[in-house]
């Protein structure tokens, strides 16, 4: 069995300061890991993914996570918010196998200007 | 263009009125997924399916069916839906990577379901 916890359910930034959202997981298996942004009314889109091949993983729109093992996480960054960053975050872990995937609640980033 | 399309987008029905949400892909993928996403509890998997004729319950399939007869295609059923199934509906499809293990997902761009 696998679990994601996403550790904010709401966080507030200024634009042009960093963003951390915090995602741990708990998984039997050595997992899969991926974070997806849903902008208002849309559907969800794959941000990043971490499959093993490198701990640093950097997706589209400046984001990346860090995979550390011993601390169970894959925190999502940005250097510097943007306003059309706002919008709902979520980790999602996959066990493989019979496993499935496994979203965390997810994270609202508000941009204040 | 590759996507998975949704029918309906939204759809307002009546309790115990049996329905169907369609979800197609055009991506031959194998891997195809629906979740239910609720304020405050993120997307919960209902039902996924690993390739045509293979399905599998997800975290909350109670009061769901869904079907895998062709491989582009995963409809969700609700045979008599009722009020706490209102929600917004998504399929996703992937491929498959080496072992079974999973790639990005593609979404659906939703289904809004009211039942009264």
């Amino acid at each position: 069995a696998q679990s994601v916890t996403q550790l904010d359910s709401h966080v507030s930034v200024s634009e042009g300061t960093p963003v951390l959202l915090r995602c741990n997981y708990s998984s039997s298996y050595s997992p899969s890991l991926f974070w997806y942004v849903q902008h208002p009314n849309k559907g969800l889109q794959l941000l990043l993914k971490y499959t093993s091949a490198a701990t640093l993983v950097k997706g589209i729109n400046g984001f990346e996570a860090e995979f550390k093992k011993s601390e169970t996480s894959f925190h999502l960054t940005k250097p510097s918010a943007h306003m059309s960053d706002a919008a709902e975050y979520f980790c999602v872990g996959a066990g493989g196998g019979a496993d499935g995937l496994t979203f965390g609640k997810g994270t609202h980033l508000i941009i204040q200007p | 263009e590759a996507q998975v399309t949704q029918n309906p987008r939204y759809l307002i029905t009546v309790t115990g009125k049996k329905l169907t949400v369609t979800c197609s892909q055009n991506m031959n993928h194998e891997y195809m997924s629906w979740y239910r996403q609720d304020p405050g509890l993120g997307l919960r998997q209902i039902y996924y399916s690993m390739n045509v004729e293979v399905t599998d319950k997800g975290d909350v399939p109670e009061g769901y069916k869904v079907s895998r007869k062709e491989k582009r295609n995963f409809p969700l059923i609700l045979e008599s839906p009722s009020p706490n199934q209102t929600s917004l509906y998504f399929c996703a499809s992937s491929l498959l990577g080496a072992s079974g293990s999973y790639n990005e997902q593609f979404f659906g761009p939703g289904t809004r379901l009211t039942v009264l």
